[in-house]
């Protein structure tokens, strides 16, 4: 019954991996969403994907490479992994125009050792 | 560039008092505003969502308003309980993402 289900919940890893969070959706939205949550607990948008495209991209580094394989999933991977990556992600999706508003995952809580 | 701006940063209130939260933002071209509310170390649960031509909704104890020409919003909450300490957040949707302020902390007192 998740709407927007993240996984893994909690990653710890070394600087220097690459690792890969992934979204599911089951809500039929056509826009998928990944943000981050810093220390501070501030939510910034980092990508957006609307069926398979991407549409916004906030000058985030090149480390980080989203992948939407189909309208439902939207998978954040993370290459050569540093300390300041460490933060809370979110995935979320809406349908078109934002109608009847967001829906967020749980969150994954990413910590660089 | 879309700033949304939330306050107060933090509230501490005894348990059964009535409150506000403030939330304002720059660019009053939104097309909607939606409040949401994260307890520690969870996600992010919706309260409410209001359209840009609505004036306010309501679910329970929560009503949330919003004044676009002002670019303004309030959350408030009756009878507040101690089940209602998390962290509020306002978010308004404008050119294909959603904006976030910084939140208010509120803690209710038993």
């Amino acid at each position: 019954d998740t709407a927007v289900s993240q996984t893994p919940k909690y990653l710890v890893t070394q600087m220097g991996n690459d690792k890969s969070i992934k979204c599911e959706q089951n809500l039929g939205h056509d826009t998928m969403y990944w943000y981050k949550q810093d220390s501070k607990k501030f939510l910034k948008i980092m990508f957006s994907y609307n069926n398979k495209e991407l549409i916004i991209n906030e000058t985030v580094p090149n480390r980080f490479s989203p992948k939407s394989p189909d309208k439902a999933h939207l998978n954040l991977h993370i290459n050569s992994l540093e300390l300041g990556d460490s933060a809370v992600y979110f995935c979320a999706s809406s349908p078109p125009d934002s109608i009847y508003g967001y829906t967020f995952g749980s969150g994954t809580r990413l910590t660089v050792v | 560039k879309q700033e949304v701006t939330q306050i107060p940063a933090a509230l501490s209130v005894p348990e059964g008092e009535n409150l506000v939260l403030n939330c304002s933002f720059t660019d009053s071209a939104i097309y909607n505003l939606q409040w949401f509310r994260q307890d520690p170390g969870k996600g992010l649960t919706s309260l409410l969502l209001i359209q840009s031509s609505q004036r306010e909704q309501t679910s329970g104890r929560l009503n949330a308003s919003l004044d676009k020409s002002s670019g303004r919003s309030t959350l408030y909450i009756a009878a507040s309980q101690p089940g209602d300490s998390a962290t509020y957040l306002c978010a308004v949707t404008g050119g294909n993402k959603l904006v976030f302020g910084a939140g208010t902390i509120l803690r209710v007192k038993s």
